[in-house]
């Protein structure tokens, strides 16, 4: 398996601009999971979900962010309108049900709002 | 909620120097605990777990015992290298109750000098 792949890597956008951020988890895992990641707050839950569905949202920010996962290869997560504090650096991770289990991580989308 | 304490940060350290990084938890139960380390611009990755009380994990040279008395979970190298330097990550997690989402600490920089 590929491991956990995130799009972009890289994404520079103007405020105001809608942003989606992308993410494949790794096959058979059933747990998906979105992370921010900045210097001033570090690494914060944003959102995850179980077989597809939103279990926890409360770490979104506000109603600017949003997450989906319409199936179980695939979660997206979007901003609209974007904002300069939304820099960052995102991360996706999955891992299989069980309290013991490793949780893989993407490489991570560096957002960029000027 | 569940919690986990890391010692602030950056940690410098000379090349061969020990390594002690220090990690407590609040959880109810019985969850698992784990390290992970992130390199400069890459995503996080296991480092090594432990999943019941007195059992240690290893890897790589590291090592750090779940000490059940004293909620904690310290992380130690006998001899760290220029290559360790990177975060650190303390984490817990629960399946029963906890949600199966891990508990990450605010993380420790370290690094090493020739």
């Amino acid at each position: 398996d590929a491991g956990v792949i995130q799009s972009p890597r890289h994404e520079v956008t103007e405020m105001g601009q809608e942003v989606t951020l992308r993410c494949k988890p790794i096959s058979g895992h059933d747990y998906l999971f979105w992370y921010r990641q900045t210097m001033m707050r570090g690494l914060e839950l944003l959102i995850y979900f179980n077989n597809n569905v939103p279990i926890d949202d409360s770490g979104m920010p506000e109603d600017r962010f949003s997450a989906k996962m319409p199936n179980a290869s695939f979660s997206t997560l979007k901003i609209q309108p974007s904002e300069p504090r939304d820099s960052a650096v995102y991360f996706c991770a999955s891992n299989p049900t069980g309290q013991n289990t490793e949780a893989f991580f993407g490489q991570g989308t560096r957002l960029t709002v000027v | 909620g569940d919690s986990v304490t890391q010692m602030e940060g950056p940690v410098t350290l000379s090349e061969e120097a020990f390594l002690t990084i220090n990690c407590t938890y609040t959880a109810t139960g019985y969850p698992s605990l784990f390290w992970y380390v992130q390199y400069p611009g890459e995503g996080l990755q296991l480092l090594l777990k432990a999943t019941k009380a007195d059992d240690k994990g290893s890897n790589k040279g590291f090592e750090a015992t779940y000490r059940k008395e004293t909620t904690s979970f310290h992380l130690e190298k006998g001899s760290v290298q220029v290559s360790d330097s990177a975060v650190y990550f303390c984490a817990l997690r629960r399946l029963t109750g906890g949600g199966n989402k891990l508990t990450f600490g605010t993380g420790t920089q370290l690094k090493v000098e020739l």
